[in-house]
């Protein structure tokens, strides 16, 4: 079985300041692999996804994201952080294994702060 | 386009009432998804349709739950009875004919509280 595990519930960076926020996943073949962005009272949106072209995926709002094998790891990152940022990031990965790639298993979720 | 249009935003309900959450998915989208989002268990995907047909009903956590597709443009949710551990954010999601891994667009939730 797939899962997917974000590290820190609570991100606090200063506005401008670098944003990295991890995501590790466990597979046994290869995987289809999300962030997505939820702002307060919305449902999600997709920020990026990888899907085995390109290991360095680049998304909306100047966020990217780096897929690594060899750590099973797909982390985004910004390098400026903005106010409107401030959000909760879940990251997700397909279940191949289990009905076909339309089930994503979502991770628990990281809360950003971005402060003045 | 509106987007996925979910109702009611919110719902207050008594123990053991019959609750009906209901979605409107964006036109042409094939595939419509049903997650329910709690602090405790987080994102899960209770059951989802490809063209009006229940595919994977996996998620459902008990014959309380149904869910139905009469056609392409409405879906709705039941729980009967209801019961205090239903209390949650209910979101639809649906997607064009990629699915899930192409990308899903997500609804603005309807939070369900039972008492």
């Amino acid at each position: 079985a797939q899962s997917v595990t974000q590290l820190g519930s609570h991100v606090s960076v200063s506005e401008g300041a670098l944003v990295l926020l991890r995501c590790n996943y466990s597979s046994s073949v290869p995987p289809y692999l999300f962030w997505y962005v939820q702002y307060p009272n919305q449902g999600l949106q997709l920020l990026l996804k990888y899907t085995s072209a390109a290991t360095l995926v680049k998304g909306i709002n100047g966020f990217e994201a780096e897929f690594k094998k060899s750590e099973t790891s797909f982390h985004l990152t910004k390098p400026s952080a903005h106010m409107s940022d401030a959000a909760e990031y879940f990251c997700a990965v397909s279940d191949p294994s289990r009905g076909g790639y339309n089930k994503l298993i979502f991770g628990a979720g990281t809360r950003l702060a971005v402060h003045p | 386009d509106a987007g996925v249009i979910q109702s009611p935003r919110h719902e207050v309900t008594e123990m053991g009432q019959e609750v009906t959450l209901r979605c409107k998915p964006i036109s042409g989208h094939d595939y419509l998804f049903w997650y329910r989002q709690t602090m405790m268990r987080g994102l899960e995907l209770l059951i989802y349709f490809n063209n009006n047909v229940p595919i994977d009903d996996s998620g459902m956590p008990e014959d309380r739950f149904s869910a139905k597709m009469p056609n392409a443009s409405f879906s709705n949710l039941k729980i009967q009875p209801s019961e205090p551990r239903d209390s949650a954010v209910y979101f639809c999601a649906s997607s064009p004919g990629g699915g899930a891994y192409e990308k899903l667009f997500f609804g603005s939730g309807t939070q369900l509280s039972v008492l």
